[in-house]
């Protein structure tokens, strides 16, 4: 079953703004992770959050996971143009290696 | 950070010929996995390659259509065989790294099939 599922799929802001994208998960995990991809290209790694953690901070970038909810959260404070691409997360199961993403928020920051 | 690189960068092919698409690891690791990318969608696992080993392959993947060999711990080829139009995705390879088992990935493979 599909892991991972982001929302908005879909959010447009204008540059200096905040963007927050939400992550909701299925089953337990050990850590979640988050990637941004530009237009086609591949994938980059953003943060790791650990099963117990409850948040974490990386430059502009602000996650958070609540795992009673299975939920995530990636905040990026201060947005510029160069944000614009899209954001994964990502869920390994607990025991597993099978990575599962979500469908991924589209995020345009407009200059 | 793992570096991951990815051969070709991107390809034009027709109809019913294959294509590999070949991946490189700066250091040893023990898993790498392939992922495809439908136009506008999300990562989806086509199979885990494990050296020394036949690769483990996901549901709706099967390896006479997507080969992959794994001759070392540093790189991994997958081929896409007999292509249509519907095999047209991005395909990256990734790899685990580090003791929180960070996921990395490659550039990607771009392939349009006509």
């Amino acid at each position: 079953s599909q892991q991972g599922e982001e929302d908005p799929q879909a959010l447009s802001i204008q540059e200096g703004e905040n963007a927050t994208m939400n992550c909701s998960y299925k089953t337990s995990i050990n850590n979640l992770q988050w990637y941004r991809q530009n237009s086609g290209r591949g994938l980059v790694h953003l943060i790791l959050i650990r099963s117990n953690e409850r948040e974490k901070h990386s430059g502009r970038l602000r996650v958070t996971l609540d795992t009673s909810k299975k939920s995530s959260s990636l905040l990026i404070t201060a947005s510029r143009a160069a944000d614009t691409a899209s954001y994964f997360c990502a869920t390994p199961p607990t025991g597993g290696f099978k990575t599962i993403f979500g469908a991924g928020t589209r995020l345009f920051v407009k200059a | 950070s793992a570096v991951i690189s990815q051969k070709p960068s991107r390809d034009i092919c027709q109809r019913g010929t294959s294509l590999t698409i070949q991946c490189q690891v700066d250091s040893q690791v023990t898993m790498m996995f392939w992922y495809r990318q439908q136009p506008g969608q999300s990562l989806t696992l086509i199979a885990t390659a494990n050296q020394g080993s036949e690769a483990t392959y996901e549901s709706g993947f099967v390896i006479d259509k997507f080969p992959i060999s794994r001759p070392n711990l540093t790189f991994s080829t997958l081929t896409v065989s007999n292509m249509s139009p519907e095999d047209s995705s991005i395909y990256l390879c990734s790899v685990l790294r580090g003791v929180q088992e960070t996921q990395y990935f490659g550039p990607g493979t771009r392939l349009l099939v006509l």
